[in-house]
């Protein structure tokens, strides 16, 4: 079936230190959200990304949708122990059977001070 | 207010009860949605209230039944449940349509004993 998926399942970074995850989808995507789930917590909306080839910015973070649309990356830049947590990104497909987000398997970042 | 509220907050149940969890946002949302998510998972779509109207069901077993008795609350009704559907319950809400943000619940983490 379709699927998003994200790459890598676990992130550990030295705190200062940038990364990136990444999504991609086996299907043309309609949008793209991030979300962010702190240990313990709830998924909480980071941005969402419409158009190809789009590149978002939030302080350390930047988001950006394919020109393909069907994949997407998200860079942090100087992480912080703030940043643990892990990043789900959910593709928007347009289906006979109901419009939906799917989520990706989500990326773990753990933060080593 | 932009909270969704999710009750309880912790549920205890054996396979032969009827319990059932309750979600409410008062944003004006008229798209509701339940999920389910377990450990280390992402949350895996389950229902979608469009209007007060059932819109999706991902082919969940009928021992959870939802129910949306007017837009700003959601139920969900438990019954017969077995131990592999213990897992966190998320209640999410959005503006209307499936590329809105999505506002989530803290959760129920169930428990099938």
């Amino acid at each position: 079936g379709q699927q998003v998926m994200q790459i890598p399942q676990y992130q550990h970074v030295q705190e200062g230190e940038d990364f990136t995850t990444y999504c991609n989808s086996s299907t043309t995507l309609s949008n793209i959200q991030w979300y962010k789930q702190r240990p313990g917590g709830h998924p909480v909306f980071l941005i969402q990304l419409v158009k190809s080839g789009e590149v978002k910015k939030q302080k350390r973070l930047t988001f950006q949708f394919g020109e393909a649309k069907k994949n997407s990356s998200l860079h942090i830049t100087a992480t912080q122990t703030t940043d643990v947590g892990t990043y789900f990104c959910a593709g928007g497909m347009i289906k006979a059977a109901g419009n939906k987000l799917t989520f990706g398997g989500g990326t773990r970042v753990l933060v080593k001070p | 207010d932009t909270e969704v509220t999710q009750t309880p907050k912790h549920l205890v149940m054996g396979m032969t009860n009827k319990k059932s969890l309750k979600c409410e946002q008062h944003m004006g949302h008229r798209a509701m949605y339940w999920y389910k998510q377990k450990a280390k998972k992402p949350p895996e779509l389950m229902f979608v209230y469009s209007y007060e109207k059932l819109s999706i069901n991902e082919s969940v077993p009928s021992r959870f039944s939802p129910e949306c008795p007017n837009s700003s609350l959601l139920n969900l009704h438990l019954h017969a449940l077995q131990p592999e559907d213990s897992a966190l319950y998320l209640c999410a809400s959005s503006q209307g349509a499936f590329w809105d943000e999505q506002f989530f619940g803290p959760g129920t983490r169930l428990t099938v004993l």
